[in-house]
């Protein structure tokens, strides 16, 4: 069955470190995201990529990275210049920029000491 | 002010209650999301609606788009329908702008 996998599913690491979080998809579909999920807060969007090769920011994007090298691919780097990086991050996929169907990954969360 | 306001935030309930979750939203959609999340974290899409009623098994969603309002009702409830379940509405772009979820506990 196609879906997104995201792994680890949980994660820790020192303080200063960055971190690399993974998220593949075999749905074929062309647009990714990545949102940060906090406490008593709602997921909040961090970047997202409509086609290979090409990213956007979303209103939280600094202290963290992307790439798009491949259609199945949507890595996120948590960077030592984020300042809270403890959270839950989730990656989702919809067929095409404009689709309104979203599939969402099972989530990493980040755990930072 | 949130642009999408749940409540309650927080529900208990006992086994065979008719529950019902609301969520509120200021701005203008193309289409609006009901999402249910395990304790484990990941998310399932519920319903995806633009108008009107949709019903899935025991689950029924409803949108009122004139009210900006929608509201996600479970019938029988069972205590494996304890989850979080979040609202969220699609904007320009298709982006997604989520509620804060409401904790559903259901009690045997």
């Amino acid at each position: 069955d196609g879906g997104i996998t995201q792994s680890p599913k949980y994660l820790f690491r020192k303080e200063g470190q960055n971190v690399t979080l993974s998220c593949e998809q075999n749905l074929n579909h062309d647009a990714m995201y990545w949102y940060r999920q906090d406490p008593g807060q709602g997921l909040r969007l961090i970047y997202y990529s409509q086609i290979v090769n090409d990213f956007q920011k979303g209103d939280i994007a600094e202290g963290y990275s992307v790439s798009r090298e491949k259609k199945e691919s949507f890595p996120l780097t948590v960077t030592s210049a984020q300042k809270n990086p403890t959270a839950f991050y989730l990656c989702a996929s919809t067929p095409t920029t404009g689709s309104y169907g979203y599939t969402f990954g099972s989530g990493t969360r980040l755990t930072v000491v | 002010k949130n642009e999408v306001e749940q409540s309650p935030q927080n529900l208990t309930a006992q086994e065979g209650e008719f529950i019902t979750i609301n969520c509120s939203y200021s701005v203008g959609i193309s289409a609006l999301h009901w999402l249910q999340q395990h304790p484990g974290g990941g998310i399932v899409s519920l319903f995806m609606l633009s108008s009107g009623k949709k019903k899935h098994g025991r689950l029924i969603a409803t949108i009122n788009i004139q009210e900006k309002h929608s509201s996600l009702h479970i019938t029988a409830s069972h205590p494996r329908d304890s989850a979080v379940y979040i609202c969220a509405v699609i904007t320009s772009g298709s982006r997604l702008t989520f509620g804060e979820g409401t904790q559903l506990t259901v009690n045997p």
